[in-house]
This record gives structure tokens, sequence and C-alpha cells, in this order.
């Protein structure tokens, strides 16, 4: 079945310096994958997406690139804030042949400090 | 624009007792699912919708029901709540498969003791 494999953490960083946080996946057909946050006592937000090969998702200064070849959709931000700290998932949601299921990956926990 | 409403946001049940959670969304989603998350386990899906009338069994359904008799909503019901059903719960709605992305709501953490 499809799965996501996200980076262990947790990931400590000082504001200002650059983020990876790297995500594979396996699945059949043609996935679209996605990248969450989740803030302490919320529930996940979508942060960006990619619905198909080479397409680059962004959203407050987070990019992340669909990359068929590698079957990555690594996250990259390239100068972090305090505000930043979360926990980051990557998810993907299958062609219409697994309607209405999504796969996460475990998280991440990003940590900034100042 | 509510979003995905989940109620209540704590709650702490004795062993054996049921109770239900509950899910409404004003965006006219089709797809609806539950999800619960427990530490150093992401997220499991328990249950989904793809629509009124129409549910199915996710990753870990064993100890839930639901039902889906409007567009709205999707109650999560424990039968016989046990310690291992301790979680934060989620629900999540989308308009497509979930290929556009889900809304989640804010989360009911449940303790059972």
């Amino acid at each position: 079945g499809d799965s996501v494999t996200q980076m262990e953490g947790p990931v400590t960083l000082s504001e200002e310096a650059f983020l990876t946080i790297n995500c594979t996946y396996t699945a059949t057909g043609y996935p679209s994958l996605f990248w969450y946050v989740q803030y302490p006592g919320e529930g996940l937000q979508l942060l960006l997406k990619a619905t198909k090969a080479d397409d680059k998702g962004s959203n407050k200064g987070f990019e992340a690139t669909y990359r068929k070849e590698t079957t990555s959709f690594h996250l990259e931000k390239g100068s972090v804030q305090v505000s930043d700290s979360a926990v980051y998932f990557c998810a993907l949601s299958g062609d219409n042949t697994n309607a209405g299921k999504s796969t996460f990956g475990d998280g991440t926990t990003l940590t900034v400090k100042p | 624009n509510a979003g995905v409403t989940q109620t209540p946001k704590f709650q702490v049940l004795k062993t054996g007792q049921s109770m239900t959670l509950q899910c409404a969304q004003d965006m006219n989603h089709e797809y609806m699912s539950w999800y619960r998350q427990d530490p150093g386990m992401g997220l499991r899906l328990i249950h989904y919708s793809v629509g009124a009338g129409i549910t199915d069994q996710g990753e870990v359904p064993n100890g839930y029901n639901v039902s889906r008799s409007t567009t709205e909503d999707f109650p999560l019901r424990l039968l016989s709540a046990a310690p291992s059903q301790t979680s934060v719960y989620f629900c999540a709605s989308s308009y497509s498969n979930g290929v556009g992305g889900y809304t989640f709501g804010s989360g009911t953490r449940l303790t059972v003791v």
C-alpha cells in the first residue's frame, strides 16, 4: 500500500538557518503530495501541495518540489523564524482508486531558537 | 466560515463508557475522515466517508462506529471505551478525495481511565 517516510526528528535550528525536511513516498498511480503544519494544541493546517511531477508548491517561504524520479517531496525554507517551530507532516493522497484516503508520515518536530 | 468544528475539545471517560465525538463542516465538502494521533505514530485513519450515506473503514476501525446522514455531520462513536483509545482525534474534510488537501478540525483530546 501507500506509505510516506519522513526524516526523523526532532530538528533544532537557530533563527535564519536553512531548513530541509526530507520526505519520500511509495504509491501506485499518480498521487498528490502535501505538507501540513501543526502548531501546539491545534489541528493540522495545509502548508503547500503539488499535484503532478515537477510541480513546486510554495507558501510562507516554504517550498517543496514533486520529484517522481526519486519519489521525494522535500520541504525547504531559506531562513527559518522562531514562529516556524511546529510539527511538519508530509502526506499523499492517492488517485481516484483510493478515494477518501490520505497517508501521512510520522511528523518531524522543528524547534527554532532565537 | 467556521470550517471544521469538533466537540468536545477534551473528554475523560471511564473504561466501558460510550460517547460520541461530534464533527461538522460548513464547506459542503463531500469527503470526511476521522484520524487518531498518537505519539510517534503519526495520524492513523479510523473511518472515512465519500458522501452522505456512504462510509468505509480505515486503518484502525475496531471499537469505533460512524454514520453520515447529512453532508455536514460525521460523528464518531466509541462503543465501549478502552484505555487504548486514549488519543487525540481529528476530523478532516475535503472537496475531493483529498487531492486538494484536507481541512482539519482542532481536535478532541480523549483520556480513558
